[in-house]
């Protein structure tokens, strides 16, 4: 399996301008995860989904995020308008079964805002 | 409210030590989970261990080991016969009933083992 696919893998883009990043999860699996990692804040959730369906977005920062998962195979982060503070490595994870069961991470989204 | 600390910041040792990373949590909820990460140099995330609040069986995976104590609320992870391929950030993290097992995170050990 080629595991937890992410894309692009560095994005540097300006202040207000929309940023879409891309997650294809290990086929099969039923959770997909969002987490965000910043020096200041660490590692946080943002949002995930079972079966395509939100379940917990409190940790979505703010209506400028939002998050979709259109099929099982595919889910998108959208940021618009994107602030420098959003410059952070985004990380896609899936899992099958019971949430919070083992997650199985992607190489993760490297996002410059200027 | 949730709350992890990792008192250690960075450790170093050389190889073949035993190194333990501390993990100390805080929940009034009494269904948790405990978790830890690893994040190489690489950058990637890997996912290594979840243990229940109801599970305090130590457990052992090859050089990997984790001690739960629920008298203590710490969750210590032991890398016996440290290798250089261990230097990583290593997270604990909680997920609390009363935050629908949300996870949260602590700052993170950064490990370095040195040949």
């Amino acid at each position: 399996d080629a595991g937890v696919i992410q894309s692009p893998r560095h994005e540097v883009t300006e202040m207000g301008q929309e940023v879409t990043l891309r997650c294809k999860p290990i086929s099969g699996h039923d959770y997909l995860f969002w987490y965000r990692q910043t020096m200041m804040r660490g590692l946080e959730l943002l949002i995930y989904f079972n079966n395509n369906v939100p379940i917990d977005d409190s940790g979505m920062p703010e209506d400028r995020f939002s998050a979709k998962m259109p099929n099982a195979s595919f889910s998108t982060l959208k940021i618009q308008p994107s602030e420098p503070r959003d410059s952070a490595v985004y990380f896609c994870a899936s899992s099958l079964g019971t949430s919070w069961e083992t997650q199985y991470f992607g190489p993760g989204t490297r996002l410059l805002v200027l | 409210a949730q709350k992890v600390t990792q008192a250690q910041t960075e450790i170093s040792v050389v190889e073949k030590e035993d190194v333990t990373l501390d993990c100390v949590y805080e929940t009034r909820d009494t269904t948790y989970y405990l978790f830890w990460y690893k994040q190489p140099p690489s950058g990637e995330l890997v996912f290594l261990i979840r243990r229940n609040s109801f599970d305090e069986q130590n457990e052992i995976s090859g050089r990997y080991s984790w001690n739960f104590q629920k008298s203590t609320s710490s969750f210590n992870f032991t890398i016996t016969a440290s290798q250089v391929v261990d230097s990583a950030v290593y997270f604990c993290a909680l997920g609390a009933s009363g935050g629908s097992y949300i996870p949260t995170f602590g700052r993170g050990t950064s490990l370095i083992v040195h040949p």
